[in-house]
């Protein structure tokens, strides 16, 4: 089975724009998180998906939003962006009932 | 609310030698817990998860994890380091309200020496 992908996996933006990152999970997962790694905060966890509605959410603005389609593929989406959001963006997924997630290989946004 | 503390920043090997990576935790209930390895620019890889049953949890790569649970910790071990097990380590929880969200560590930066 394919791992989870991400794209696009380098990206940089400059301040005030907004970026859209996509994840296509593992066949059959359901279920999509996204987490923000930065060297200062670590891994934290942004939100996720299941079904194509927002289960769970994180403790970030407003200005990072998410959507899921019908394929379970999933979009992350940062509006105005500030040098902050500098960080790499990681997707994983899971299948329902089951406890262990699977992450892709992350996308690298550097906001200049 | 759940949380996973690792307590060392760097730690160095030999290879050939045993190797341990801390990790302790605080949770609400049972503790759902993970390591995950991160190589450079590359996402997260899952080693191994204990949720119940046997206190040594068996995994990837040759890694096993030792669940104790009158000292709150679940420390990742190996009993023959590699220099390609150099790499970020990360010991993580489950959320208890949600199966989805993870709480990780800071991570541990593991080098193996020649």
């Amino acid at each position: 089975k394919a791992g989870v992908t991400q794209t696009p996996r380098y990206l940089i933006k400059t301040r005030g724009q907004q970026v859209t990152l996509s994840c296509s999970p593992i066949s059959g997962h359901r279920s999509v998180s996204w987490y923000q790694q930065t060297p200062g905060q670590g891994l934290q966890f942004l939100f996720e998906y299941f079904s194509e509605t927002q289960r769970n959410k994180g403790n970030f603005p407003g200005r990072f939003s998410g959507r899921q389609f019908s394929n379970s593929r999933s979009e992350m989406n940062v509006s105005t962006l500030e040098l902050g959001d500098s960080a790499l963006y990681l997707c994983a997924s899971k299948l329902q009932g089951t406890d262990t997630q699977y992450f892709g290989p992350g996308t690298r946004l550097t906001v200049l | 609310a759940q949380s996973v503390a690792q307590p060392e920043d760097q730690v160095n090997v030999a290879e050939g030698n045993p190797l341990t990576v801390k990790c302790t935790y605080s949770v609400s209930g049972n503790p759902y817990l993970f390591w995950y390895v991160q190589y450079p620019n590359r996402g997260l890889q899952f080693l191994l998860k204990y949720i119940t049953g046997d206190n040594l949890v068996k995994g990837s790569y040759g890694f096993e994890a030792e669940f104790n649970k009158s000292q709150t910790s679940f420390h990742l071990k190996k009993p023959s380091a590699l220099v390609s097990d150099s790499a970020l380590y990360f010991c993580a929880v489950r959320e208890y309200s949600s199966a989805s969200k993870i709480i990780f560590g800071s991570g541990t930066r593991l080098s193996i020496r020649p």
